[in-house]
């Protein structure tokens, strides 16, 4: 099977605009997880898809959102950027059971640079 | 809540002697336990998990770990450690009640085998 994908793998933005990365799980995957990697932070859990409900999310405001569509694909939106939403952007997809027990398997991550 | 430290944020090892990095964690009730590791510019990749069983779990690559309940560790081991091993190693925990499942990562140990 292929692995879980994102694009763009690189994006460079500017203060204020907006932007919106891709995720597309292994196939059959029905739960899809983003995580915000920072040298400050680590790695934090933005929020959780499963069968296009969000079903957790992660202590983040509001400019930060996502969707799941039919197919299980994910988007993940982050509005009005700051410089400090430099990030790599990770996916991962989980198993259909949904069972915490799942193995989360990860994209190779969107590098998002804001200027 | 649940979390998990990684005491040491660097590891040197000479290559072809045994690796471990450590990890504990912080739970009540039974853990949940995850190893990852990371690649530079690479998303994270998985190596095993302990959910129950045996304290001895194989994974990927030739590594183990070892789930000590009493001292409350999970720490991750190799025989012979490879140059290609060196890469950034990631604990992580999943909560064990309510509706959350995200990971919750350690901070990561930086892993240097050395020629």
């Amino acid at each position: 099977k292929a692995g879980v994908t994102q694009t763009p793998r690189y994006l460079i933005k500017t203060r204020g605009q907006q932007v919106t990365l891709s995720c597309s799980p292994i196939s059959g995957h029905r739960s899809v997880s983003w995580y915000q990697q920072t040298p400050g932070q680590g790695l934090q859990f933005l929020f959780e898809y499963f069968s296009e409900t969000q079903r957790n999310k992660g202590n983040f405001p509001g400019r930060f959102s996502g969707r799941q569509f039919s197919n299980s694909r994910s988007e993940m939106n982050v509005s009005t950027l700051e410089l400090g939403d430099s990030a790599l952007y990770l996916c991962a997809s989980s198993d259909t059971s949904g069972s915490r027990t799942d193995t989360q398997y990860f994209g190779p991550g969107t590098r998002l640079t804001v200027l | 809540a649940q979390s998990v430290a990684q005491p040491e944020d660097q590891v040197n090892v000479a290559e072809g002697n045994p690796l471990t990095v450590k990890c504990t964690y912080s739970v009540s009730g039974n853990p949940y336990l995850f190893w990852y590791v990371q690649y530079p510019n690479r998303g994270l990749q998985f190596l095993l998990k302990y959910i129950t069983g045996d304290n001895l779990v194989k994974g990927s690559y030739g590594f183990e770990a070892e789930f000590n309940k009493s001292q409350t560790s999970f720490h991750l081991k190799k025989p012979s450690a490879l140059v290609s091993d060196s890469a950034l190693y990631f604990c992580a925990v999943t909560p064990l009640s309510g509706s959350a499942r995200q990971l919750t990562f350690g901070s990561g140990t930086q892993l240097t085998v050395l020629p």
